[in-house]
């Protein structure tokens, strides 16, 4: 039961455009929401995060969105570099109880950004 | 210079032995974290550690084993249970258990053949 979906394996955008990356959820009680970014034989890094009482949060060129009606977030990256290309994770938790900290992690989105 | 150290950077193995995966941080972080990454998937929780001397099961526990008897040191075992042991391993930490925002080490490729 894949609870965190990234439905598009892979993305291709020329650089100084936008990139829009795509992630949905269906357990009601996520309230916080994460973006990664990993490089190949690397470990992910920490990129963007979202609370569920915001419905945006910017960070530079980096910008995500949260519907939580729709139960779905998007990264934004603007302008896309070449050094962006990479897979982005997106990631849930749902504060309270015994899940404090635990993320349930999406497939991952392949960024690739041609010069 | 903080940071999660995971050796080696790759394992290989025979089928039916037991192998021992290291992560150390030198963040005096409280939690850790171990994941399984396979190709197309994302990462998947093994087991977590709020606190020192103690641990929880995460999704797939089954066939691993951990230990957390220092702060700053959480070994993975992957026993000879495990039906699917090849694959990427990456251990994290945060600050303490309430904290999201989790650093990742670089990883460790295990192949067993």
């Amino acid at each position: 039961d894949q609870q965190v979906k990234q439905n598009s394996p892979s993305l291709s955008v020329q650089e100084g455009r936008i990139s829009i990356l795509n992630c949905d959820y269906t357990n009601s009680m996520f309230d916080y929401f994460l973006w990664y970014k990993k490089y190949p034989a690397e470990g992910p890094t920490f990129l963007i995060s979202i609370s569920s009482i915001k419905d945006k949060n910017e960070d530079g060129r980096f910008t995500v969105f949260l519907n939580k009606s729709a139960k779905h977030l998007s990264l934004h990256i603007v302008p896309s570099q070449p050094g962006d290309s990479a897979v982005y994770f997106c990631a849930a938790s749902a504060t309270g109880g015994t899940s404090y900290g635990k993320l349930t992690f999406g497939q991952g989105t392949i960024l690739t950004v041609h010069p | 210079d903080g940071g999660i150290t995971q050796s080696p950077k790759y394992l290989f193995r025979k089928e039916g032995q037991n192998v021992t995966l290291s992560c150390e941080q030198n963040l005096n972080h409280d939690a850790m974290y171990w994941y399984r990454q396979d190709p197309g998937q994302g990462l998947r929780l093994i087991y977590y550690s709020q606190i020192v001397n103690d641990f929880q099961k995460g999704d797939i526990a089954e066939g691993y084993s951990v230990s957390r008897e220092k702060k700053e040191s959480f070994p993975l075992t992957v026993t000879s249970a495990q039906k699917n042991p090849t694959a990427f391993y990456l251990c994290a930490s945060s600050i303490d258990r309430v904290s999201y925002e989790q650093y990742f080490g670089p990883g460790t490729r295990l192949t067993v053949t």
